[in-house]
């Protein structure tokens, strides 16, 4: 599988969007971008998925690049809510695994 | 409502003894997944599991085993090989196919 790079922090201000990128150079073409964040000591919430068009849900978009090395996660109107780790993995169709990376630590301050 | 339980939400051992962690899904999901995460990491697989009677190691499974015998149930034994059990311990599952994965609340497991 692919392996992920992220910032291993970010700090945003309520209100504003939280670009969170995701590098993914070594992505093959059948392996889907996936987010998923975790609030302390909880299970992780699956936020958004894509293969290679953007994606928009009630709570996030997925931007992915045309050349698919890397994509951004936005949450457009961040509040105090969103602060969380936030994944982002690869993951092969049809393949059982999934392998998490160290995440990107986002603080939403007031 | 359907969902993944895991259960007890704390566990505490002695050093030596074998524990089992539970992980039930009422979603018929194929697949059911287990991993560790240690203060202030990522999660790591330990096992994963696509089919009933069927298991894959992931990449710390030394020290662990795990069974399926049923399709909703995916338990996780620590054995006293595993040199550092204490951890907090996600189950996940989801559809083989390509969708997303829901994960319990955790057991968090204190070995002393």
């Amino acid at each position: 599988d692919a392996k992920t790079t992220q910032p291993p922090s970010m700090d945003c201000a309520e209100g504003r969007a939280a670009n969170l990128p995701c590098n993914h150079s070594t992505i093959s073409g059948n392996e889907y971008v996936y987010w998923y964040r975790q609030i302390h000591s909880q299970g992780p919430q699956y936020i958004i998925h894509g293969l290679k068009n953007n994606e928009t849900n009630e709570m996030a978009s997925l931007i992915i690049t045309e050349d698919r090395k890397s994509s951004t996660l936005i949450l457009p109107h961040a509040t105090l809510r969103d602060t969380a780790v936030y994944y982002c993995i690869v993951r092969v169709a049809r393949v059982g695994d999934m392998r998490f990376g160290a995440g990107t630590r986002l603080t939403v301050k007031p | 409502d359907g969902g993944i339980t895991q259960s007890p939400k704390y566990l505490f051992r002695k050093e030596g003894q074998n524990v089992t962690l539970s992980c039930e899904q009422n979603l018929n999901h194929d697949a059911m997944y287990w991993y560790r995460q240690d203060p202030g990491q990522g999660l790591r697989l330990i096992y994963y599991s696509q089919i009933v009677n069927d298991f894959q190691k992931g990449d710390i499974a030394e020290g662990y085993s795990v069974s399926r015998e049923k399709k909703e149930s995916f338990p996780l034994t620590v054995t006293s090989a595993q040199k550092n059990p204490t951890a907090f311990y996600l189950c996940a599952s989801s559809q083989v196919e390509n969708t997303e994965a829901f994960f319990g609340q955790g057991t968090r497991l204190t070995v002393v």
